[in-house]
């Protein structure tokens, strides 16, 4: 089983549409969870830190579930700028090494 | 802000010859890393260092090599470059052991012919 998993997906959903993806992790000694952004052929950019009781941060919700051991990431209102793959990114406790995720492709459509 | 700087953002080799990507960060921080990107492909470690002056190997570390020159620099090279190596290639960085995310450059595009 890898340490974390993600539907690559691609989701294709209209704009205004609201959709979630789930990623989960293997490894009990987690203590950190990010979201990252990435666009075709650039560099991944933090979206939002996921914390235990959950945050939000406009359209974007994330959500950790520790018993079930996944975090997830909710899109409101979809917009056409939101097309991009999205990573899913666990630190273990004593760790240096973050654990990627190999994304989930979005694409938003007129 | 500059953030992470990775130097060149493109480069086209020869198969054998050698060439250095240098990374130069500004937020203080202490880990540096170094991840290829393969198209369809998650991101793979190829070397990090936790703190100026150690190193360590990745994921994928033969047919590399990195030096952390100070806190600020971390550089990979390439000895003797392959076409199996052509991929993106991002620096990282991050404040300290597991509890931040990592601020990545913008990546250097190289192909080996």
């Amino acid at each position: 089983r890898k340490e974390v998993e993600q539907d690559p997906g691609p989701f294709n959903v209209p704009e205004g549409a609201t959709v979630a993806f789930n990623c989960t992790y293997s490894n009990s000694a987690s203590q950190s969870f990010f979201w990252y952004r990435q666009d075709c052929r650039k560099e991944p950019k933090l979206l939002m830190s996921v914390y235990s009781s959950g945050n939000e941060d406009g359209r974007f919700t994330a959500q950790l579930n520790r018993a079930s051991q996944y975090i997830s990431l909710l899109i409101r209102d979809s917009k056409l700028s939101d097309s991009a793959t999205y990573l899913c990114v666990v630190n273990v406790r004593g760790s240096y090494i973050p654990t990627f995720g190999r994304g989930t492709s979005l694409i938003v459509h007129p | 802000n500059a953030g992470v700087t990775q130097t060149p953002k493109f480069q086209v080799l020869k198969t054998g010859q050698s060439m250095t990507l240098q990374c130069a960060q500004d937020m203080n921080h202490n880990s540096m890393y170094w991840y290829r990107q393969d198209p369809g492909m998650g991101l793979r470690l190829i070397y990090y260092s936790a703190s100026e002056g150690t190193t360590d190997k990745g994921e994928v570390p033969n047919g590399y090599n990195v030096s952390r020159l100070n806190k600020r620099e971390f550089s990979l090279r390439l000895e003797s470059a392959a076409p199996s190596q052509t991929s993106v290639y991002f620096c990282a960085s991050s404040e300290s052991r597991g509890n931040q995310p990592q601020h990545f450059g913008d990546g250097t595009r190289l192909s080996i012919l």
